[in-house]
Order: structure tokens, then sequence, then C-alpha cells
């Protein structure tokens, strides 16, 4: 069974400062996707990491995935208000079902930030 | 537009009664896939289908049902099997051979 673990759950932090989100997964994958999710609302998709030592970078925020040690990484540099949300990652598994499709995701328990002026 | 709609966006029903909650998409996805979201945690996948007529269990399918008589739509049906329905329902779709998931806007049910 596929399980994935971010941490920390809860972060509070004042602006202008820096911070990680780690997500360890426990099978192999080379694919994994962090999405934002702001209160009462939908999943918000901020990355698409599809092999080892993928790297991505959008604003203050950066995502990083080491396949071999099963580990992603979520960087937040210099905070502003803007970026309080929910952050979750999540992992998928190849299908060999349909010859392509993925079979679902599996999601961990989100980190839930808040940045204070 | 295109997109996944998903409706109502709050759904209120009593314990006992069936109902079913609604997922379109005019992206021409080939995968479709519903998740349930209870507070603080993370989204858990109750059912998919890569195809139009076949569909597969996730994790959580006990107490739901799906079917996929079209390629746009993906209805779920909480039946009164369902211990604890009360939750944000999320609709995702994806294109064939393709990985990320786009999702819809949800439906929040409330059982009582």
């Amino acid at each position: 069974e596929l399980k994935v673990e971010q941490n920390p759950l809860f972060l509070s932090m004042q602006e202008g400062k820096n911070y990680t989100i780690y997500c360890n997964y426990s099978t192999t994958s080379d694919r994994l996707y962090w999405y934002r999710q702001d209160p009462g609302k939908s999943l918000e998709s901020l990355f698409v990491l599809l092999s080892n030592g993928a790297v991505k970078q959008e604003g203050r925020l950066m995502a990083s995935l080491d396949t071999k040690a099963r580990l992603s990484t979520l960087h937040i540099t210099a905070a502003v208000h803007d970026l309080s949300a929910t952050y979750f990652c999540a992992v998928d598994v190849f299908s060999v079902y349909s010859g392509g499709g993925a079979d679902g995701l599996t999601f961990g328990k989100g980190t839930h930030l808040i940045i204070q002026p | 537009d295109g997109g996944i709609t998903q409706s109502p966006k709050y759904l209120f029903r009593k314990e006992g009664q069936n109902v079913t909650l609604s997922c379109e998409q005019n992206l021409n996805h080939d995968a479709m896939y519903w998740y349930r979201q209870d507070p603080g945690q993370g989204l858990r996948l109750i059912y998919y289908s890569q195809i139009v007529n076949d569909f597969q269990k996730g994790d959580i399918a006990e107490g739901y049902s799906v079917s996929r008589e079209k390629k746009e739509s993906f209805p779920l049906t909480v039946t009164s099997a369902q211990k604890n329905p009360t939750a944000f329902y999320l609709c995702a779709s994806s294109p064939y051979g393709d990985y990320e998931q786009y999702f819809g806007p949800g439906t929040r049910l409330t059982v009582t």
C-alpha cells in the first residue's frame, strides 16, 4: 500500500522567511504532484515532477524530486501572506491495466501554512 | 470554456437516502476520478474510470457506486450503506497518457 507523509502538518511563519515542506512516499514512483488548496475551495495544480532530480520553480515556490530517497520538497522563499493555504503532495503509480493511465493519486494529509505579517 | 463542472455545490440529505453527485467535463479527457476529503485530511480515492463503460474501485469504494456511460460524465452515487457520507467530494479528469489530474470545484455533502 502506497503511503505519503508530509511534514510539518501545520506551519506558521512570518513574511520574508524561508521554509521547506517535506513529502516522503513509500513505494517506487517517478511522478509526484504538488497542489494548493484555499479554504472551501478545490485543488489548484502547482507542480508536476516526472523524473528523478526534477526541479520546478514558480515565483516564490520551488519543488524538487529525489526518487531514490522517495522524497520531494516544496521550498518557500521570502514568504508573503498570499501564500497562506494548505499544500498537498500526491503520488501515483503507473497503471498497466489500460496501458497508459494512472490509477489515481495518493495524497498526503496536507501542510496548513499560515504566513503572518 | 473547457473545464470540469460539479453540481450542486452544496447538498443536504437525510440519513438513509441515496444521493447522486454530478461530474461533467468537456475537455475530452479519457480518465475520470472521484475523491473524498474530510476536514483536515488529504483526499482519498473512491472510484476511477479510464474508459467508457469501465471503472475501478479506489481505496474507499464501500458505500459508493458509479457509472461511466459517456466519456464526459462520471456520476457518483452515495448510498445509504456509506456510514459517514458527510464530506467534500472532488471529481478530477486527465487525458490518456498524461499524468496530471484536473479538479472540479467540488460538492459539499451534508447528511443529517
